[in-house]
């Protein structure tokens, strides 16, 4: 099945540095949403982009939705040790169509 | 709000056994779905369902059934365990209207040896 192209697979940071993953897509998409999955729990949102070249922060949070429509980045800040995840991209095309797709994930490790 | 339900949280079956895995959202989401996570491998979806009465096949079905007969509950069943089922299945829901993020539960750790 389609999926997106997230990267990194993983990062090991140390506290305090910031963070930049992105996913990437050969089409497009009309919703950006990111999520975050805590270790054994299930994934919550953090973020939903609308519209193309929208940029919005959420806290330390900041992401983007690519002006092409067929990337986003999402961007933390100053990482402390509860960041630590697994976060996942989502596009979604909207309309008539209610079954995203997701990326494999980044997996975030911060070292106090 | 609960949310969305899942149980159990862990289960162990010997090959060939049954199961039905339960969700159950308070949220009158006509959407809900069903996930499995593999370490690495991101979010792959078993089933989802439109609204009560409506199923459909998503990325990996066999082996899996669903139903849905309210707009509450959509429960995975299993009917003949095999190793390649081990994981952790997620259920999600969410309105559905295009562009709505899922609400998922915490999952359910699937065991099968």
């Amino acid at each position: 099945g389609q999926q997106l192209n997230q990267s990194p697979q993983s990062m090991f940071i140390q506290e305090g540095e910031d963070v930049s993953m992105n996913c990437t897509s050969s089409s497009i998409f009309n919703t950006w949403l990111w999520y975050k999955q805590d270790p054994g729990e299930g994934p919550v949102l953090l973020i939903a982009l609308y519209k193309a070249g929208e940029l919005t922060s959420n806290g330390r949070l900041t992401a983007q939705f690519g002006i092409t429509r067929k990337d986003s980045f999402l961007n933390i800040s100053a990482s402390i040790p509860s960041d630590v995840g697994i976060y996942f991209c989502a596009g979604q095309l909207g309309g008539g169509s209610y079954i995203p797709t997701f990326g494999r994930g980044t997996s975030l490790i911060v070292h106090p | 709000n609960a949310g969305v339900t899942q149980t159990p949280k862990f289960r162990i079956l010997k090959i060939g056994q049954s199961m039905t895995l339960q969700c159950a959202q308070d949220m009158n989401h006509n959407y809900m779905y069903w996930y499995r996570q593999d370490p690495g491998m991101g979010l792959k979806l078993i089933y989802y369902s439109v609204g009560a009465g409506i199923t459909d096949k998503g990325e990996v079905p066999n082996g899996y059934n669903v139903s849905r007969s309210t707009t509450e509950d959509f429960p995975l069943r299993l009917e003949l365990a095999a190793p390649s089922q081990t994981s952790v299945y997620f259920c999600a829901s969410s309105f559905g209207q295009g562009g709505s993020p899922l609400h998922f539960g915490n999952g359910t750790r699937l065991t099968v040896t």
